[in-house]
């Protein structure tokens, strides 16, 4: 099964400031998933994107699919302090495997 | 979405005892999963959990270490067998229908004497 590998693995940033994480995959996928975790919770969904999708939004957040590139993107825009959390790639295997597979995830952390 | 109810949170235990871990799920869904995740690092995926029949193990995962349970659509249970310090880890239940977004219960941290 292929794994996503988030980039950067640490991102230090301001609040009020854009925080961009990247995802890079290896083989052709089905859907591509961003989690959200806080410090001793478990994974929360942020937004799945389809293969045939290239731009999803949900609030402040902004995802974007390259397949060409086999590479997604995570935007947080006007970055807060509650924001500080690892966020995590979920790809699948595509084809008839919806079973996804998670990246190390970028530990993002907001100063107030 | 489906509200994953994981028990219990945190335990520790002795070398050489085994431990079950409950998932409970709100709704009957199609697809259960258990994670392991050491602190700071990614989620690895020890079994796909089957209703009515064997769960599906990864490389490097076997039902003698990791039996798996999951009588009905709506719960699983993994039990940790003969624990050794390596097992110390959070243990993460997750739950989904095929090709939807995964929803994950809060863990149970696992420390092993």
């Amino acid at each position: 099964s292929q794994q996503g590998e988030e980039d950067p693995q640490a991102l230090s940033i301001q609040e009020g400031e854009n925080a961009t994480m990247n995802c890079s995959y290896k083989t052709s996928i089905n859907n591509l998933q961003w989690y959200r975790q806080n410090s001793g919770r478990g994974l929360v969904h942020l937004i799945l994107i389809r293969s045939n999708e290239r731009e999803k939004h949900s609030g402040r957040l902004r995802v974007t699919l390259d397949t060409s590139k086999k590479s997604s993107s995570l935007l947080i825009t006007a970055s807060r302090a509650a924001d500080t959390a690892s966020y995590f790639c979920a790809t699948d295997a595509g084809g008839g495997s919806y079973i996804p597979t998670f990246g190390r995830g970028t530990s993002l952390i907001v100063h107030p | 979405s489906a509200v994953i109810s994981q028990k219990p949170s945190r335990d520790i235990c002795q070398r050489g005892t085994s431990l079950t871990i409950q998932c409970q799920v709100d709704s009957q869904v199609t697809m259960m999963f258990w994670y392991r995740q050491q602190p700071g690092q990614s989620l690895t995926l020890i079994a796909t959990a089957n209703q009515g029949s064997e769960a599906t193990y990864e490389s490097g995962f076997v039902i003698d270490k990791f039996p798996i349970s999951r009588p009905n659509l709506t719960f699983s249970t993994l039990t940790v067998s003969n624990m050794s310090p390596e097992d110390s880890s959070i243990y993460l239940c997750s739950a989904s229908d095929r090709g939807q977004p995964q929803h994950f219960g809060d863990g149970t941290r696992l420390s092993i004497l």
